[in-house]
């Protein structure tokens, strides 16, 4: 168990839609990361978030958005969803700001679009 | 921006026998280098990372790691595999002044009996 919760585990939702995935950091992280994992586009970086602000942007889509709260919970949303977002979504934490921290992973939200 | 490729989207190997896959890293500055495995139905679970200092780093279920500036290569290795071993790894590559963590496509372990 790495300390981090993401919920929900899987979600299955039709094109056009708006859903929102959850992530708890381990305790004491600062720093959250958003991952996408699809079979033809491998392990992508979408955001991260260092208490609360944000820190570095990947391959996000303008359709998405996150943002982490006081909390220090992050919350991806994806709208106007389309086939194509079908893919494994991660969460994972650290407790720096800094590149050379490892990061914790959570278990993933399984998102299905139909 | 930093990138990794990793050889071979497959690996088999048998019981006992040694483990090696291979990670080949593009950095415009030192780089930072991770491996994660991943298990079925489960998230990233870091094996070892090499941010400065010695270059073979040791990593949790007798696997290890060597930086090669000159290669620009970041194999990772295990001695003996075992069944357990069976999984997909990614390297995975950042930088100092880079909080995006850039990873391979990931490479699949089958351990045959």
């Amino acid at each position: 168990d790495s300390g981090v919760t993401q919920t929900p585990k899987h979600l299955i939702t039709a094109t056009g839609q708006r859903v929102t995935l959850r992530c708890s950091p381990r305790s004491g992280d600062l720093s959250v990361y958003w991952y996408q994992q699809s079979l033809d586009q491998g392990l992508q970086f979408l955001i991260q978030y260092y208490n609360g602000e944000e820190r570095a942007k990947g391959n996000i889509l303008e359709r998405f958005s996150a943002q982490q709260f006081p909390d220090l919970h992050s919350e991806l949303n994806l709208s106007s969803l389309e086939l194509g977002d079908s893919a494994l979504y991660f969460c994972a934490s650290s407790t720096k700001q800094g590149a050379s921290t490892e990061a914790f992973f959570g278990q993933g939200t399984r998102l299905t679009v139909v | 921006a930093q990138s990794v490729t990793q050889l071979g989207s497959h690996v088999s190997v048998s019981e006992g026998a040694l483990v090696l896959l291979r990670c080949n890293y593009s950095s415009s500055v030192p780089p930072y280098l991770f491996w994660y495995v991943q298990y079925p139905n489960q998230g990233l679970q870091l094996l070892l990372k090499y941010t400065t200092g010695a270059t073979l780093v040791k990593g949790i279920n007798g696997f290890e790691a060597e930086f090669k500036k000159s290669e620009t290569s970041f194999h990772l290795t295990k001695p003996s595999a075992h069944m357990s071993d069976a999984a997909e790894y990614f390297c995975a590559v950042t930088t100092y002044n880079n909080n995006d963590m850039r990873f391979g496509a990931g490479t699949r372990l089958t351990v045959k009996p």
